[in-house]
C-alpha cells in the first residue's frame, strides 16, 4: 500500500548546524510530497512542496528534492536555528487519492 | 484573513460525557478532515469529508460521529463508547483536490477527568 517513512527521532543539533531529516515513500504512479512543521501546542503547517519528479520545494532555508529513483524526499536546512525546533512530518498524496498520508513526524531540538 | 478556527482550544470532559469540538473554515474549501495526535506520535484520520451532506470514515472512526451541514462547518463529536478520548484534535481542510496541501487548524486538546 502507500506510505510514508521518516527517521526516528528526536534529532538534536547545536545551532547551525547542517540538517537531514531523511523521508522515504510507497505510492503506486507519481504522488505528490509534501513537508509539514509543527511548532509546540499548535496545528501543522505546510513547509513546503513538490508534485513532480526532480521538483525542488524550499521555504525558509528548507529544501527537499523529489527523487523517483530513490523514492525520497528527504529535508534539508544548511544552517539550523533554534526557532527551527518542532515536529516535522513528511506526507504524500497518491494519484486520484482525496487525502493525504503523513509520516509519524520526526522531533527537531536545537541546541544555542 | 481566511483561515480555519478550532475551538476550544482545551476541553475537559467527564467520563461518560459526549462532546463536540468545533471547526470552522472561511477558505470555501471543499474538503474537511478530522486528525488525532497522541503524544509523540503521528497523525490519524478519524473522519473526512469532500462535500456537504457526505462524509467518509478514515482510520480511527469508532466513537466519534461528524457532520457536514454546511460547508464551513465541520463538528466532531466525541461520544462516551471512546475508550480514550484524551488526545489533541487536528482539524483541516483543502479544495476539491488536496494537491496543494492541507490548511490546519490550531488543535483541541481535549482531556478526560
Amino acid at each position: 500500500g502507500n506510505s510514508v517513512t521518516q527517521m526516528e527521532g528526536p534529532v538534536t543539533l547545536s545551532e547551525e548546524a547542517f540538517l537531514t531529516i531523511n523521508c522515504t515513500y510507497t505510492a503506486t504512479g507519481y504522488p505528490s510530497l509534501f513537508w509539514y512543521v509543527q511548532y509546540p501546542g499548535e496545528g501543522l503547517q505546510l513547509l513546503l512542496k513538490a508534485t513532480k519528479a526532480d521538483d525542488k520545494g524550499s521555504n525558509k532555508g528548507f529544501e527537499a528534492t523529489y527523487r523517483k529513483e530513490t523514492t525520497s524526499f528527504h529535508l534539508e536546512k544548511g544552517s539550523v536555528q533554534v526557532s527551527d525546533s518542532a515536529v516535522y512530518f513528511c506526507a504524500l498524496l497518491y494519484s486520484s487519492a482525496s487525502k493525504i498520508i503523513f509520516g509519524s513526524g520526526t522531533r527537531l531540538s536545537i541546541r544555542p | 484573513d481566511g483561515g480555519i478556527t478550532q475551538s476550544p482550544k482545551y476541553l475537559f470532559r467527564k467520563e461518560g460525557q459526549n462532546v463536540t469540538l468545533s471547526c470552522e473554515q472561511n477558505l470555501n474549501h471543499d474538503a474537511m478532515y478530522w486528525y488525532r495526535q497522541d503524544p509523540g506520535q503521528g497523525l490519524r484520520l478519524i473522519y473526512y469529508s469532500q462535500i456537504v451532506n457526505d462524509f467518509q470514515k478514515g482510520d480511527i472512526a469508532e466513537g466519534y460521529s461528524v457532520s457536514r451541514e454546511k460547508k464551513e462547518s465541520f463538528p466532531l463529536t466525541v461520544t462516551s463508547a471512546q475508550k480514550n478520548p484524551t488526545a489533541f484534535y487536528l482539524c483541516a481542510s483543502s479544495m476539491d483536490s488536496p494537491n496543494y496541501g492541507y490548511t490546519f487548524g490550531s488543535g483541541t486538546r481535549l482531556t478526560v477527568v
